[in-house]
């Protein structure tokens, strides 16, 4: 059974004050992992998908890392917009060809000015 | 933003009504998904669709059924609510599988069951 883990559950910052946020994951086999922003009251947000170990990605101020065991969203100066929970999923395989999420239960981040 | 709409937005009802739930994509998308989400857990799967008429079961499907009778529509039932399945629940849609299947999800519906 596909397993994903995130921590902390919830992380304070200062305006600026640059962190990481961990997934880590167990499954028979990886077929790809996924990062998601929630604001509240809203769907989830796609922002990366990682499918090989070592492999990274940008945007703005985030950046999601991938090895064999976890993955790390890297928040660099982050500013209060980015206050959200930040979702991770693995990918599995269903029937019909679909593709299932497995979800960890998130990271709640607040950015204080 | 993907086109994904879900009707209604909120909804309160009472144990024991049938209770069914919209999601309409604009994107001709072939994958749709139902999923809901509860504090203390991730999102989970409910439901999924790889075409039209055809579905099958997620993790949490016990107490829901679905339907897709066309491309853009899959609804969601809950034949007799009951007060476990007050949740918010989500419908995302890809439009393919395997690599670079990036799922889009809608704004919610928020279930409440008295």
């Amino acid at each position: 059974e596909d397993q994903v883990t995130q921590s902390p559950e919830a992380l304070r910052l200062q305006e600026g004050e640059s962190s990481s946020l961990n997934c880590s994951y167990t499954v028979s086999g990886l077929r790809g992992l996924f990062w998601y922003r929630q604001d509240p009251g809203k769907g989830p947000e796609f922002l990366f998908t990682l499918y090989s170990a070592g492999e990274e990605k940008e945007k703005e101020r985030l950046k999601a890392t991938l090895t064999k065991k976890e993955s790390f969203l890297h928040i660099t100066a982050p500013k209060p917009e980015d206050s959200a929970t930040y979702l991770c999923a693995v990918q599995a395989v269903l029937g019909g060809g679909a593709d299932g999420l497995t979800f960890g239960k998130g990271t709640h981040l607040i950015i204080q000015p | 933003d993907a086109g994904i709409t879900q009707s209604p937005r909120h909804k309160v009802t009472e144990t024991g009504t049938p209770v069914t739930l919209r999601c309409h994509q604009t994107e001709n998308h072939r994958y749709m998904y139902w999923y809901r989400q509860d504090p203390g857990h991730g999102l989970r799967l409910i439901h999924y669709s790889y075409g039209v008429k055809d579905t099958d079961k997620g993790e949490v499907s016990d107490g829901y059924s679905v339907s897709r009778s066309k491309t853009e529509d899959f609804l969601l039932t809950l034949e007799s609510a009951t007060s476990s399945q007050t949740s918010v629940y989500f419908c995302a849609i890809s439009e393919r599988s395997g690599r670079y299947n990036e799922q889009f999800f809608g704004p919610g519906t928020r279930l409440t069951v008295l």
